[in-house]
């Protein structure tokens, strides 16, 4: 079936350092949303994706998606302990169907 | 202007009984999709409804099932739960009326199921 893939994992960064995710799927997507999720808490929407090589930003926050609409990537510049949480990629299928990704958590040392 | 509210916040049910979880979309939205997100996982979208109507749905068996009330309300429906069906439930609400590409979703805060 269809899917996407999110690495890493997990990420462990010291305050200050960059920081980035990505996230890969199966088939190509028509748009992809990325969302933070704090420990405890409910997925909250950043941002949405939808043109083939769009770059958004958010302040320290870049998005990326890809040419084939099949990858994407958030990137942090210069971490702050407030950028702790859990990063989900969700990508909408043809079908209009949302997959999420794994998620990526970071945590930070102050 | 209220969030998305879900009710009730936690559960406790043991195997083989029935849960009713409730949903209400925040203001101005008419799609209500439910999400089971396992602990350390991505929501796993379950379905979404809109006019009332069940519109998509992922891969979770019959067990599994909704309900859209006139006033856009949502409730999700499991039967003869199993161990695995412990999670968070999200409901999660957007606008269909948007671009049709555009449907950005706000969450609840979820329905924490524990089955026993």
């Amino acid at each position: 079936g269809q899917q996407v893939m999110q690495i890493p994992q997990y990420q462990h960064v010291q305050e200050g350092e960059d920081f980035t995710t990505y996230c890969n799927s199966s088939t190509t997507l028509s748009n992809i949303q990325w969302y933070k999720q704090r420990p405890g808490g409910h997925p909250v929407f950043l941002i949405q994706l939808v043109k083939s090589g769009e770059v958004k930003k958010q302040k320290r926050l870049t998005f990326q998606f890809g040419e084939a609409k099949k990858n994407s990537s958030l990137h942090i510049t210069a971490t702050q302990t407030t950028d702790v949480g859990t990063y989900f990629c969700a990508g909408r299928t043809s079908a209009s169907k949302i997959i999420f990704g794994s998620g990526t958590r970071l945590s930070i040392r102050p | 202007d209220a969030g998305v509210t879900q009710s009730p916040t936690h559960l406790i049910k043991t195997r083989g009984q029935q849960v009713t979880l409730r949903c209400s979309p925040k203001s101005g939205h008419d799609t209500v999709s439910w999400y089971q997100q396992a602990l350390g996982q991505g929501p796993q979208f379950i379905f979404q409804y809109y006019e009332e109507e069940e519109r998509q749905r992922g891969n979770f068996p019959d067990r599994f099932s909704g309900h859209q009330f006139p006033n856009y309300s949502s409730e999700l429906n499991v039967n003869a739960l199993l161990l695995g069906d412990s999670a968070l439930y999200l409901c999660a609400s957007s606008s269909i009326s948007g671009t049709p590409l555009y449907n950005e979703q706000f969450f609840g805060p979820g329905t924490r199921l524990t089955v026993l």
